[in-house]
């Protein structure tokens, strides 16, 4: 593995159904986040984790939850999916050594939601 | 609030020079990032601004003024391959990182 990784890299879903997204860095990053991304809304943040075993809130968490169980993986559940959750879903993780502050990004994963 | 406005879509030439403006308005400030989108593809980062000034990196080109709320993108030498999104973004004082919605820059041989 070299960076992060998302899966599935596309997902069709029928509403209500829970469905899990899965990230995974290999960079040893203690930062991690979810975004959603969708036509004319920019990148918006869902949650974050700032270091193993804590998570918060971000801009739009509802029907979303995740965990930290290490530093590696970040996974991405929603609970009973609405259409309203068809979007480009983000993993990234922050680098912050050296004076450097950069966010890394996975390929994305694209969920319908139908 | 907290906003980050950047033009929606922008047409340039190639072999030209482009100017992406972007203008912020959050609680605080600790960075202004630029990111570069191609279509499909996930973010790639380009620029890191944390002080007023220039910060050049081989054809592209980051400036902020943090007294008016201002960055801009500089690109030059315009490539076919540069048809791609461009977002800002701008850390707040709580350490989140506030996005654009992004320039879509379009070239044109």
């Amino acid at each position: 593995i070299a960076g992060i990784t998302q899966a599935p890299t596309s997902q069709i879903l029928a509403a209500g159904r829970r469905m899990t997204l899965r990230c995974t860095q290999d960079m040893r990053h203690n930062a991690m986040y979810w975004y959603r991304q969708d036509l004319g809304l920019g990148l918006r943040l869902i949650h974050y984790s700032n270091t193993a075993g804590t998570t918060g809130k971000g801009e739009v968490p509802d029907g979303y939850s995740v965990s930290r169980a290490n530093t590696d993986d970040f996974p991405l559940t929603l609970a009973s999916a609405v259409p309203s959750q068809t979007s480009v879903y983000f993993c990234a993780s922050r680098d912050t050594s050296g004076g450097s502050d950069t966010q890394y990004f996975g390929p994305g994963t694209r969920l319908t939601v139908l | 609030g907290q906003n980050i406005d950047q033009p929606t879509e922008m047409t340039a030439t190639e072999g030209a020079i482009v100017q992406i403006n972007c203008t912020y308005q959050t609680s605080g400030f600790n960075g202004l990032f630029w990111y570069q989108q191609h279509a499909g593809e996930a973010p790639t980062f380009l620029s890191y601004n944390v002080l007023d000034g220039l910060e050049e990196k081989g054809r592209f080109s980051s400036f902020l003024s943090r007294s008016k709320g201002y960055s801009y993108l500089l690109l030059k030498e315009l490539q076919m391959k540069d048809s791609a999104s461009y977002l800002c973004a701008v850390i707040n004082s709580n350490y989140q990182l506030i996005w654009g919605a992004g320039t879509k820059l379009i070239i044109k041989p």
